[in-house]
């Protein structure tokens, strides 16, 4: 079946360290898209993509970082600069301009600092 | 200023009567579209419905429909007959297609709706 995978999906990090977040999709979506969500709180954009090797810094990109080397796959790196990094994180994709198209999302990840 | 704007951060309603869930936006791109999700405590979330800017009816799912007023810029979701699974978070979403913005895709805060039995 067609659909967004999201690895891990619990995940624990000591200070200082980089962790890295896996989103798969076999949608053939161009575009995909990286949420924070804090406990009760709505989703902010970290970073998008529309298409291979591009992608765009969304409202609160500062201490995170993406790449976009194949169209299936965007992974997030959450960086030690990321102050507050506990969260639960979610990834979504889409046809670019599409109109009526839903946007998938992932089942989400949940990164916790120990 | 705020993209998707939801003003009521929790919200009541009794088991099988209707409720409305308030969501306005704030857009210069005459093509976007309008987006209702719900998230259960798992986190996943999961689609409701959908309206096109230029979509001359309002959207209708099942239970869920859109009252959308497009000269006041607003995307109410309309749950009939609640029933107990109804109570979660939901989402209103933006998805605009400018140059500037690329197909950049904007949530609300979310309202967070508890169905009483």
């Amino acid at each position: 079946d067609g659909g967004i995978t999201q690895s891990p999906k619990y995940l624990f990090r000591k200070e200082g360290q980089n962790v890295t977040l896996s989103c798969e999709q076999n949608l053939n979506h161009d575009a995909m898209y990286w949420y924070r969500q804090d406990p009760g709180q709505g989703l902010r954009l970290i970073y998008y993509s529309q298409i291979v090797n591009d992608f765009q810094k969304g409202d609160i990109a500062e201490g995170y970082s993406v790449s976009r080397e194949k169209k299936e796959s965007f992974p997030l790196t959450v960086t030690s600069a990321q102050k507050n990094p506990t969260a639960f994180y979610l990834c979504a994709s889409h046809h670019l301009r599409q109109p009526g198209n839903t946007i998938y999302f992932g089942e989400g990840s949940w990164l916790t600092v120990v | 200023a705020q993209k998707i704007t939801q003003t009521q951060p929790g919200m009541f309603v009794q088991e099988k009567e209707a409720v409305t869930l308030d969501c306005t936006y704030d857009t210069s791109d005459p093509s976007y579209g309008l987006f209702w999700y719900k998230q259960p405590s798992s986190g996943e979330m999961i689609f409701l419905i959908y309206q096109g800017s230029y979509d001359q009816q309002n959207a209708t799912e099942g239970r869920y429909s859109l009252n959308f007023q497009k000269a006041r810029k607003s995307a109410n979701l309309v749950i009939s007959a609640s029933q107990l699974g109804d109570s979660a978070m939901y989402f209103c979403a933006m998805r605009e297609g400018s140059r500037s913005s690329g197909d950049k895709l904007t949530f609300g805060t979310g309202t967070r709706l508890a169905v009483r039995p």
